[in-house]
C-alpha cells in the first residue's frame, strides 16, 4: 500500500519550453502532496505544498509563476516547469500524505535535463 | 524553528556487524520524527516513525531507531548490516506549522563493505 507514482521518471527538454511531471498515489487519498527539488548529493528542498483544490503554498525564494503547481483531485497533482533554464536541470521528487498518519510517501522521482 | 542534524555524512561498516546512522533534533513541544532511506536515482522508501509510545521503534527491513529525550536524538539502528543496505538516509521532523511539512536532515551514506 501507499504507492506513489510519477510520470515521466526522466525528461529532456530545450530551453524555453515547458515541462509538467505527474505526480499519483494510486491506492489511497492524497489530502496534501509535496514537491522537492533534490541537488546532486545534497539533500531534498521543499518547493511547495499543495492540498486538494486549493492554491499550492511556494516556500520561501521558490518562484510560484515558473513552478506552476495544480492538485485537481485527491490522487493527483502536477508540477509545470515554465520556461525552463538549464539552472531548472535538477531531480523533482513528490510525495503524498493521506487522511490519516504523519509520514509522507514518496514518488520515485523525476530527472530534467534542460538543454 | 524545527530541525534536524546529521553529524556524519558518511557511515562505512563491515557486513555483519551493527549499524548506527545519527540524528539528533531541535522542536519546540513534543517530536515526530521519521527516518528514509533513499537509493540511486529514486525517490525516499519510509523506514520508521516515532509519534508517541516506547522508545526503540522498529521499521522496514530491520532497522529500528532509539528516541532520546534527554539528549534529543533518534539514531537508526541495525544490528545486523547488509550489503543491500547501502544507501542514502535521511532523518526528519514534522514541522508543527499549518503546512505539515516535513524538515530533513542532509543525509548521510551508508556503505557496507561485504
Amino acid at each position: 500500500g501507499a504507492v506513489v507514482s510519477q510520470h515521466p521518471s526522466w525528461v529532456i527538454c530545450k530551453s524555453g519550453t515547458s515541462v509538467k511531471i505527474e505526480c499519483r498515489s494510486l491506492d489511497f487519498q492524497a489530502t496534501t502532496m509535496f514537491w522537492y527539488r533534490q541537488f546532486p548529493k545534497q539533500s531534498l528542498m521543499l518547493m511547495a505544498t499543495s492540498n486538494e483544490g486549493s492554491k499550492a503554498t511556494y516556500e520561501q525564494g521558490v518562484e510560484k509563476d515558473k513552478f506552476l503547481i495544480n492538485h485537481a483531485s485527491l490522487t493527483l497533482s502536477t508540477l509545470t516547469v515554465t520556461s525552463a533554464h538549464p539552472e531548472d536541470s535538477s531531480f523533482y521528487i513528490c510525495s503524498a500524505r493521506g487522511f490519516s498518519g504523519y509520514e509522507q510517501y514518496f514518488g520515485p522521482g523525476t530527472r530534467l535535463t534542460v538543454t | 524553528a524545527q530541525s534536524v542534524a546529521q553529524p556524519e555524512d558518511q557511515v562505512n561498516v563491515a557486513e555483519g556487524n551493527p549499524l548506527t546512522v545519527k540524528c539528533t533534533y531541535s522542536v519546540s513541544g513534543n517530536p515526530y520524527l521519521f527516518w528514509y532511506v533513499q537509493y540511486p536515482n529514486r525517490g525516499l522508501q519510509f523506514l520508521l516513525k516515532y509519534i508517541t509510545g516506547d522508545n526503540l521503534v522498529k521499521g522496514s527491513y530491520g532497522f529500528e531507531a532509539e528516541f532520546n529525550k534527554s539528549q534529543t536524538s533518534f539514531h537508526l539502528k541495525k544490528p545486523s548490516a547488509l550489503v543491500s543496505d547501502s544507501a542514502l538516509y535521511f532523518c526528519a521532523v514534522r514541522d508543527m506549522s499549518y503546512t505539515d511539512k516535513l524538515i530533513f536532515g542532509t543525509g548521510t551514506r551508508l556503505q557496507v563493505f561485504p
